[in-house]
Formats: structure tokens, sequence, C-alpha cells
């Protein structure tokens, strides 16, 4: 059993540029996160799904797109890559939208430069 | 707006000692409380998992307690050992409109010293 699976690892962009970062996961969970890790501070939300075809915001999601086109899948989309993107993404999911905690992936390490 | 505060930010202490994490959050609605493991340049790995309906809850050498009331929660370590050496993040788990979404600490970066 994988968990959640990010891809890539490691990444470095340069400013303008657009990519997607993938996450999968193999558990069929409903509810899927996706938070980004800045230097020395906790986690903050990017954007969520409750299930295929329904997204929503979170805390700052200025700058990021997503899908949810099937119930593995939830692929963060980056436009017009900014240095203030640089971080470390985290994809998360849930079976009950959090009454059984969360499994979270490895994480993808990004530099915009 | 939710807030969750963790002290210290960081915490050196010989191995074999007992300590204590603290973790506050400014609005007691939450919906449960989830304690993380984070090595460095790794992700997060679930340590404890507290309903709202708990006090607490232990596995092996941890425990963490949670008091809603005041908006507090701890995570005690026994017997620390090197391989605790991590940074520990609490974090709130609030429900909104269908879907809990979870607020994050700051982390407290612990060191254990052979």
């Amino acid at each position: 059993n994988a968990g959640v699976t990010q891809t890539p690892k490691f990444h470095i962009l340069k400013i303008g540029q657009s990519m997607t970062l993938q996450c999968t996961q193999d558990m069929n969970h409903n509810y899927m996160y996706w938070y980004r890790q800045d230097p020395g501070m906790g986690l903050k939300l990017i954007y969520y799904s409750v299930g295929a075809g329904i997204t929503d915001k979170g805390e700052v999601p200025n700058g990021y797109n997503v899908s949810r086109s099937t119930t593995e899948d939830f692929p963060l989309r980056l436009e017009l890559a900014a240095p203030s993107q640089t971080s470390v993404y985290f994809c998360a999911s849930s079976q009950t939208g959090g009454w059984n905690g969360y499994t979270f992936g490895s994480g993808t390490r990004l530099t915009v430069v | 707006k939710q807030e969750v505060t963790q002290i210290p930010a960081a915490l050196s202490v010989p191995e074999g000692e007992n300590l204590v994490l603290n973790c506050s959050f400014t609005d007691s609605a939450i919906y449960n409380l989830q304690w993380f493991r984070q090595d460095p340049g790794k992700g997060l790995t679930s340590l404890l998992l507290i309903q709202s309906s708990q006090r607490e809850q232990t596995s092996g050498r941890l425990n963490a307690s949670l008091d809603k009331s005041s908006g507090r929660s701890t995570l005690y370590i026994a017997a620390s050992q090197p391989g605790d050496s991590a940074t520990y993040l609490c974090a709130v788990i609030l429900e909104n409109q269908g879907a809990q979404k979870l607020v994050f600490g700051q982390g407290t970066r612990l060191t254990i010293n052979p």
C-alpha cells in the first residue's frame, strides 16, 4: 500500500515558468489537500477537495490551481512561478475528512530562481 | 481565526530525560487534534490523533493529552532517545462546510543529546 505519492521530490523552476506537482493516493480517500511549508513555519493550506470534481480554496491559493478528475489524483498547478513560491509542498489525504486523521506524502521541494 | 502556537520553538535535552511539548489553540471548537513528527527534509509522520471527545492517547513512550476548554494539548515523551530528534508539529482539525482542515503550529525542534 503506497499511501500518498508525490512527484517530483525536487525541482528548480525559473521565474515565469509553469509546472504541475503530482499527487496520487491509493487508499480511496475522498478528501485531499495541498499544503505549503516555508522554512521555520507550520503548514498552510493552499487548496482542498472533498471528492472528484469538487475543489475549493484554502488559506493561500493565489498563484495556484488544482483539478480533481479522479479520486486518486489531485495535481497542483503553478502558473507564472514567482520566488515567493519557493517552498516545500505537501499533499495529504483523509478518508473521513479528518476523523481518523490524515496521511501525508513525502513532499516536493520547489525552488524558483 | 484559529491560531495554533507551539512552545518552545526549540528544545535540547540529554538522552533519557522525560519531556513535554506544548500546543495551544485559540478556538476550542475543534474537531480533533493530531501530533506529527517531521524529520529534516522528510514528510510528516502521524504520531497520535486525539478526537474531540477524548482526553488523551498513548502510543509506546508517547502520551498526548487534550484539554479543549483551556485550548491546550501536550505531548509527553518518556525516556527520550537520540532517535526522537525531529520537529514535532501540532495541528487542530477544523470542520468547515463538510471538509475538515488542519491548522498547524510552527513546530518544536527537538534535539536529544547522547
